[in-house]
């Protein structure tokens, strides 16, 4: 089963590209990888999902090297509102059969002015 | 293109009591999930719902109910109220296949007197 690994908190400044990285050694060959972001008490939002390579969207990119056993988030030029907690989510924490997402700890972000 | 809307936004019952809780998916979005986010805690999977039809359920007891409307469009139904039960309930959507990502409401605040 898949497990994933981030880190506990990051700090940044205003204008900066923030990159946040998650390592699920143990990802499945059909498991998908997905970021959540989270202010506090209201519902993840979603922001990106990926199998391989890169992909990029209008407020995130996300890199997957070919092994696929890590995946960093890249936020362009964070802003204040930026801050919330970042959250990666592959294998049995989407739980694709039960369709039960299953959030972690996740990567606080802190942007500073 | 609207988000997942829920009602209401807050809630407040006492102990013994029957709450309703509703979600509209975003259009196009037959899947409809319900979790629950206790104060301090992780999402826990409650229900998910697809043409109608309940999916797949949570480590809930039975008072925990609801269902899915033709539209698409989903109740909670929370019978026997008790103090634990306060949380923020929150409702995602998404395509019905594999590997699509949840969409998340900001949820119906609970509170039990």
């Amino acid at each position: 089963l898949a497990k994933t690994t981030q880190p506990i908190s990051m700090d940044s400044y205003e204008g900066q590209e923030v990159n946040i990285t998650c390592s699920h050694n143990n990802i499945a060959t059909n498991d998908y990888i997905t970021w959540y972001q989270q202010f506090p008490s209201q519902g993840p939002r979603f922001i990106i999902q990926g199998y391989k390579t890169k992909v990029t969207n209008e407020v995130a990119s996300l890199f997957i090297p070919a092994d696929r056993k890590s995946s960093t988030l890249s936020l362009p030029r964070v802003s204040l509102s930026d801050t919330a907690v970042y959250y990666c989510l592959v294998g049995d924490e989407v739980d694709t059969g039960r369709r039960a997402l299953t959030f972690g700890s996740g990567t606080r972000l802190q942007v500073q002015p | 293109e609207a988000g997942v809307t829920q009602s209401p936004t807050h809630l407040i019952k006492t102990r013994g009591q029957q709450a309703t809780l509703r979600c509209s998916p975003i259009s196009g979005h037959t899947s409809v999930y319900w979790y629950q986010q206790a104060l301090g805690l992780g999402l826990q999977f409650l229900l998910w719902y697809d043409e109608g039809e309940e999916r797949n359920r949570g480590n809930f007891p039975p008072r925990f109910s609801g269902r899915q409307f033709p539209n698409y469009s989903s109740e909670l139904n929370v019978n026997a109220l008790e103090l634990e039960d306060s949380a923020l309930y929150l409702c995602a959507s998404s395509f019905p296949e594999d590997n699509q990502p949840q969409h998340f409401g900001d949820g119906t605040r609970l509170s039990i007197l």
